[in-house]
């Protein structure tokens, strides 16, 4: 079965300092991996995609990482700002019965206090 | 250029009544899906749509049924309320099902059953 997990599930840091979240998945064979932004109370925005052959990906202060090897991403924000408190949810994307199925993580909760 | 649209934003129904919930994007979308997302569980797939006039069952389509008869929209009903069905309901559109594009989401309806 085709599974994401997230680390940490919630973080709390100072603004301005920067933090890392990790995507561990087993989904295969693998397609693509995304993270999104979901603000509280609204619907999640992507941040990156990552196809098999990128290692790295930015996004302003957003850099995403991905080892195809061992199956792991991790997102890092640099110089949080309090704007970054949200949920981080990562996506993976396999192919099954020749459709592209995308597998959610639980999310990672970030607070960034002033 | 609007996105996802979903309608309403808040609902308190009540245990056994009906509702439809509304899904429109204005993007052309082939694909179109409705998730749920409740606490500590992340997104999980009710119901999905790869044009207009199909659907298919998610990983929890128990109590809900669909409709796509335009492609712009897709519509959500539960029929006989249930408190399990309480979570907040999200609408997302994709180009199409290869994996590359990722999804656009609505901003979310939070139902409350009871």
């Amino acid at each position: 079965k085709n599974q994401v997990e997230q680390s940490p599930q919630s973080l709390i840091i100072l603004e301005g300092k920067n933090c890392t979240l990790q995507c561990n998945y087993t989904v295969s064979p693998f397609s693509n991996l995304r993270w999104y932004k979901q603000d509280t109370g609204r619907g999640p925005v992507s941040l990156t995609i990552m196809t098999f052959s990128e290692n790295t990906k930015s996004n302003g202060r957003y850099t995403a990482t991905l080892d195809a090897d061992t199956k792991q991403s991790s997102l890092h924000i640099t110089a949080s700002q309090l704007s970054d408190s949200a949920s981080y949810i990562c996506v993976v994307s396999g192919l099954s019965g020749g459709s592209y199925i995308p597998t959610f993580g639980r999310g990672t909760s970030l607070i960034v206090h002033p | 250029n609007a996105g996802v649209t979903q309608t309403p934003k808040f609902r308190v129904l009540k245990t056994g009544q009906s509702m439809t919930l509304l899904c429109a994007q204005d993007m052309n979308h082939e694909y179109m899906y409705w998730y749920r997302q409740d606490p500590g569980m992340g997104l999980r797939l009710i119901h999905y749509s790869v044009g207009e006039g199909t659907t298919a069952k998610g990983e929890v389509p128990d109590g809900y049924n669909v409709s796509r008869l335009k492609k712009q929209n897709f519509l959500l009903g539960l029929e006989s309320a249930a408190p399990s069905q309480t979570s907040v309901y999200f609408c997302a559109s994709r180009k199409d099902g290869t994996g590359y594009y990722g999804y656009t989401f609505g901003s979310g309806t939070r139902l409350t059953v009871v």
